[in-house]
């Protein structure tokens, strides 16, 4: 059974567009993260949800904005996209926002914005 | 601010053993991950330490933390082909910032028969 999951796992889309991004964790946890993974590797949090509330919103732009519609959900949705959001997303889950609490993440959503 | 920095490539042939280098700046990290990322796949968590040990062992592999130099490895002993993929070291602060990574950029293992 597949712990995090993400769709789509690819989204080709043109420079101004909106997209949404969907992420569902049966595991059973209250905390959600989302990650951008850069064409350099680089990994960035951008946003952690604990029980549906907004808990680490790292400086992104507003055009990024997480919904979660329960807990085992966090959709992350993207407006007027820029070539530079060219990127692959992370969705990951973990039991509670502890120290102590592992970090579960999705296979990744490779986005390309041409 | 946090910074974690690790070198970008590492070749070693089948059965040697591999040693991944990681350093970070963040002294109120509270826990180290290493997590592997193979192509096309999400990140697997491959252990971590918690930061007031020096060495923790899992099988293959031995993670070591020199909390004074901020220098955390991670060895795998018996290299397999499976094993070729990209290694990150992540650090988790303390204090308010609990649940948020700040990773390393990842390191390539490629492991040659």
């Amino acid at each position: 059974d597949t712990a995090v999951s993400q769709t789509p796992k690819y989204l080709v889309t043109q420079m101004g567009n909106d997209k949404s991004i969907k992420c569902e964790q049966n595991l059973g946890h209250d905390t959600m993260y989302w990650y951008k993974q850069d064409s350099k590797k680089f990994l960035k949090i951008m946003f952690s949800y604990n029980n549906k509330e907004l808990i680490i919103n790292e400086t992104v732009p507003n055009r990024f904005s997480p919904k979660s519609p329960d807990k085992a959900h966090l959709n992350l949705h993207i407006n007027s996209l820029e070539l530079g959001d060219s990127a692959v997303y992370f969705c990951a889950s973990s039991q509670a926002q502890l120290s102590t609490d592992t970090q579960y993440f999705g296979p990744g959503t490779r986005l390309t914005v041409l | 601010g946090e910074d974690v920095e690790q070198s970008l490539f590492l070749s070693v042939r089948e059965g040697d053993s591999s040693v991944i280098n990681c350093t970070y700046t963040d002294s109120s990290s509270t826990y180290l991950y290493w997590y592997k990322q193979e192509p096309g796949a999400g990140l697997q968590l491959l252990t971590y330490i918690f930061s007031n040990m020096d060495m923790k062992q899992d099988q293959r592999l031995t993670v070591l933390l020199n909390k004074k130099d901020k220098h955390l490895s991670l060895r795998i002993a018996d290299t397999q082909t499976g094993d070729s993929a990209i290694y990150f070291c992540a650090e988790e602060a303390g204090g308010t910032s609990y649940g948020k990574l700040t990773f390393g950029q990842g390191t390539i293992l490629t492991v040659h028969p």
